[in-house]
């Protein structure tokens, strides 16, 4: 059975600093997805990360994929309010059926 | 503008009552498939579907059904089996081609009274 775990589940920083939310994934996969959750709100896809070493970047958020690990990480840089969100990983299945990690909680702080 | 529509975003259901939730995508993907989160949670998969008069059950399938009998629809119909159904119930879609964005609706929330 597959398990995807992320940590930290909850995070809160200052704005201006940088961190990395990891998630840890239990077996074979060369799919990752990052999404975005407001509160009350639907998922935002971020980014879909298909081959080992692949890293994509949008804006101060960077994801990057080790699938020999299985290991994703998303790093934030220089941390602004407006990132205050949960973030979820996903690992993909069989027909793009997708095993979700728990969700990490960021609160950005002025 | 192309997207997944999700209906009602709020939904009260009573003791051993069905309700049926609505999803509707113009995104002409063949794939849709239905999440449930709980609070604070994860999203768990119900149920998915990758083409029309198919279905398949997900990781929590007890308690709910689905129909595909068109190509951009799939309802979920909440049973008074499903024991505990107060949640966040995401509908997505996606292409058949692994790997391509999967898109989420506004997400419906069900709520036991």
């Amino acid at each position: 059975e597959l398990k995807v775990e992320q940590n930290p589940l909850f995070l809160s920083m200052q704005e201006g600093k940088n961190y990395t939310i990891y998630c840890n994934y239990s077996t074979t996969s060369d799919r990752l997805y990052w999404y975005r959750q407001d509160p009350g709100k639907s998922l935002e896809s971020l980014f879909v990360l298909l081959s080992n070493g692949a890293v994509k970047q949008e804006g101060r958020l960077m994801a990057s994929l080790d699938t020999k690990a299985r290991l994703s990480t998303l790093h934030i840089t220089a941390a602004v309010h407006d990132l205050s969100a949960t973030y979820f990983c996903a690992v993909g299945n069989a027909g793009n059926m997708l095993t979700f990690g728990g969700g990490t909680r960021l609160m950005v702080k002025p | 503008d192309g997207g997944i529509t999700q209906s009602p975003k709020y939904l009260f259901r009573k003791e051993g009552q069905n309700v049926t939730l609505s999803c509707e995508q113009n995104l002409n993907h063949d794939a849709m498939y239905w999440y449930r989160q709980d609070p604070g949670q994860g999203l768990r998969l119900i149920y998915y579907s990758q083409i029309v008069n198919d279905f398949q059950k997900g990781d929590i399938a007890e308690g709910y059904s689905v129909s595909r009998e068109k190509k951009e629809s799939f309802p979920l119909t909440v049973t008074s089996a499903q024991k505990n159904p107060t949640a966040f119930y995401l509908c997505a879609s996606s292409t058949q081609m692994t790997g391509n964005t999967i898109y989420f609706g506004e997400g419906s929330w069900l709520t036991v009274v």
